[in-house]
């Protein structure tokens, strides 16, 4: 089956900067990669997904990038704000199945 | 337009005992998918309902079964609670034909099993 694995599991910033998140998969018909934001005690929220046809998508300060060959897809938050904090996931998914499978999450905290 | 509504939103069980989550799902979808999210980890996949039947399943063993009514609303059982168990459990709600595929979430249910 489906193997997501995320990178870094915590990630400090400060106000301002740039933060990545990297996500791996393993299998190749996953064609679908949304991304999740849970504040604490909070539902998981989709902020922004991409499909296996696009490379890039961006959405105001946040984008979002895909790599098929290599089975790869970060995020990328610019300009960030204390509430940037939160855990964020990302997913694999195949439209067909239906499932999707989580990395384990990362932590981002934004210092003011 | 209401979102994804769960219950209860807590829960405490002695192990042994039998439990029974609920979700309703968003206005317009059919898709009901149950997550466990231990506390620190991400969500980990139980099964999928679609059309009252379970389409896909996780590796969760038999203890866990669901059901999903012609409302599209989901429940899912748990039985013979061990303390393993405790953990938040998502319910996520979606379309299934259609090119938005991202979930919407419910609040959980925080099971803890004592």
């Amino acid at each position: 089956g489906e193997n997501v694995e995320q990178h870094p599991s915590t990630l400090s910033v400060q106000e301002g900067d740039s933060a990545v998140i990297k996500c791996t998969y393993s299998d190749s018909a996953s064609n679908y990669f949304p991304w999740y934001k849970q504040e604490l005690g909070k539902r998981p929220q989709l902020i922004i997904d991409i499909r296996s046809n696009v490379g890039e998508k961006k959405d105001q300060r946040i984008a979002v990038t895909l790599n098929k060959t290599a089975k790869h897809f970060s995020l990328h938050i610019t300009e960030t704000q204390p509430e940037d904090s939160a855990v964020y996931f990302c997913a694999a998914s195949n439209t067909n199945a239906g499932k999707s499978t989580f990395g384990d999450g990362t932590t981002l905290t934004v210092k003011p | 337009d209401a979102g994804v509504t769960q219950s209860p939103t807590h829960l405490i069980k002695t192990r042994g005992q039998q439990v029974t989550l609920r979700c309703s799902p968003k206005s317009g979808h059919d898709t009901v998918s149950w997550y466990q999210q231990a506390l620190g980890q991400g969500p980990q996949f139980i099964f999928q309902y679609y059309e009252e039947e379970e389409r896909q399943r996780g590796n969760f063993p038999d203890r866990f079964s669901g059901h999903q009514f012609p409302n599209y609303s989901s429940e899912l059982n748990v039985n013979a609670l061990l303390l393993g168990d405790s953990a938040l459990y998502l319910c996520a709600s979606s379309l299934r034909r259609t090119v938005n595929y991202g979930y919407t979430f419910g609040s959980g249910t925080r099971l803890t099993v004592v």
